[in-house]
């Protein structure tokens, strides 16, 4: 099977500017995490999508949001975006074996 | 709320030398905990895992780990490292309530292996 696929692998955005990133489960996952990695604060849960429905949901503001399409593909945003955004975004999926969650290659964002 | 700490921020040791990066955490039941390795720019692959049952668990690359609930630790071992296991490494705790899933993570330990 492939592994988390996550596109774009590097961006590099603006201040204020807003920002889309996708992630491609393993085939048959249905649920799928975002998590945020900086050296300051280190691995910290976004999000969690199954079955197109927001499951659980971590401590940061209103400008990250996601989605999860019906082939369990998933989609963060970030509007507005701060210097602080910069971060590596790392997309991890989950199926029949419960709690064990694999990670994609991350897509690190710059911004300037 | 669970909690993870890895006491070790960085870690050395010399290529064949056996290994122990320690994790303890913080979780009102029966924990699921993880480690996980991260290579420079890489995602995190997942080492090993405990759910339940034998209180020491075998995972790739040669890493096991042993579950001590009396001090609430789960550290990782290998007795003879390679010079391809520098890389950091993460200590998790699963928080699974009514079906959601939520890693939290411990700060890493950065593992340099020297010749």
């Amino acid at each position: 099977k492939a592994g988390v696929t996550q596109t774009p692998r590097y961006l590099i955005k603006t201040r204020g500017q807003q920002v889309t990133l996708s992630c491609s489960p393993i085939s048959g996952h249905r649920s799928v995490s975002w998590y945020q990695q900086t050296p300051g604060q280190g691995l910290q849960f976004l999000f969690e999508y199954f079955s197109e429905t927001q499951r659980n949901k971590g401590n940061f503001p209103g400008r990250f949001s996601g989605r999860q399409f019906s082939n369990s593909r998933s989609e963060m945003n970030v509007s507005t975006l701060e210097l602080g955004d910069s971060a590596l975004y790392l997309c991890a999926s989950s199926g029949e074996v419960p709690y064990e969650q694999y990670f994609g290659p991350g897509t690190r964002l710059t911004v300037t | 709320a669970q909690s993870v700490t890895q006491p070790d921020i960085h870690i050395t040791v010399s290529e064949g030398a056996s290994l122990e990066l320690r994790c303890n955490y913080s979780y009102g039941a029966t924990p699921y905990l993880f480690w996980y390795v991260q290579s420079p720019g890489q995602g995190l692959q997942l080492l090993l895992k405990y759910f339940s049952g034998d209180t020491l668990v075998q995972g790739i690359k040669g890493f096991e780990a042993e579950f001590k609930r009396s001090q609430s630790s789960f550290n990782l071992r290998k007795p003879s490292v390679h010079w391809s296991d520098a890389a950091e490494y993460f200590c998790a705790v699963e928080a699974r309530r009514g079906g959601n899933e939520k890693l939290t993570f411990g700060t890493g330990t950065r593992l340099t292996i020297i010749p």
